[in-house]
């Protein structure tokens, strides 16, 4: 079974600048969240979709949204990039409820010059 | 508010020790803990969870974790360490919060285990 898919791995860009990436989770899974990881902070979660619909977001600004199509597949964008913007972004699948594990990809690296 | 402790940055073990990833959390209502590995350049992975049962909980590659609500901790722990095992652990908690599951993860242990 192949495991989730993140693209692109890698991407540069400058402030200001939007940026949009995407995630394919494990074939079956329905659960889609999305989290950034920074050497100062740590993980962070951004948000939870659930069959199209987002079930929780964490306290990120509206600069980052997300959404979740009819096939699971699921986007994030951010907005009017800034420098602190630059982070691992990594996206997760789950196959049962709320408390069950997560299935990681591998990440987008985003560098914001 | 849910945290999660991991108090040592990095832990240093040699080949063929046991070894101890500490992680302590503070939530209100019942935890769901789990232990994740990150190797570099890569996601995480799940390794083991607890969610009701039994205290010490086996996972993955020889990993296990013992539940200790008293203490508040859920340490991760192998009895022999593998150079292989070198990677940056994560511990993280699940706790209904109004309906929501939010996962909280600790800042993540440098394991390196040495030849």
């Amino acid at each position: 079974k192949a495991g989730v898919t993140q693209t692109p791995r890698y991407l540069i860009k400058t402030r200001g600048q939007q940026v949009t990436l995407s995630c394919s989770p494990i074939s079956g899974h329905r659960s889609v969240s999305w989290y950034q990881q920074t050497p100062g902070q740590g993980l962070q979660f951004l948000f939870e979709y659930f069959s199209e619909t987002q079930r929780n977001k964490g306290n990120f600004p509206g600069r980052f949204s997300g959404r979740q199509f009819s096939n699971s597949r699921s986007e994030m964008n951010v907005s009017t990039l800034e420098l602190g913007d630059s982070a691992l972004y990594l996206c997760a699948s789950s196959p049962r409820g709320p408390v069950g594990e997560l299935f990681f990809g591998e990440g987008s690296r985003l560098t914001v010059l | 508010a849910q945290s999660v402790a991991q108090p040592e940055d990095q832990v240093n073990v040699a080949e063929g020790n046991p070894l101890t990833v500490k992680c302590t959390y503070s939530v209100s209502g019942n935890p769901y803990l789990f232990w994740y590995v990150q190797y570099p350049n890569r996601g995480l992975q799940f390794l083991l969870k607890y969610i009701t049962g039994d205290n010490l909980v086996k996972g993955s590659y020889g990993f296990e974790a013992e539940f200790n609500k008293s203490q508040t901790s859920f340490h991760l722990k192998k009895p022999s360490a593998l150079v292989s095992d070198s990677a940056l652990y994560f511990c993280a908690v699940r706790v209904n919060s109004g309906g929501s599951y939010i996962p909280t993860f600790g800042r993540g242990t440098s394991l390196i285990v040495h030849p």
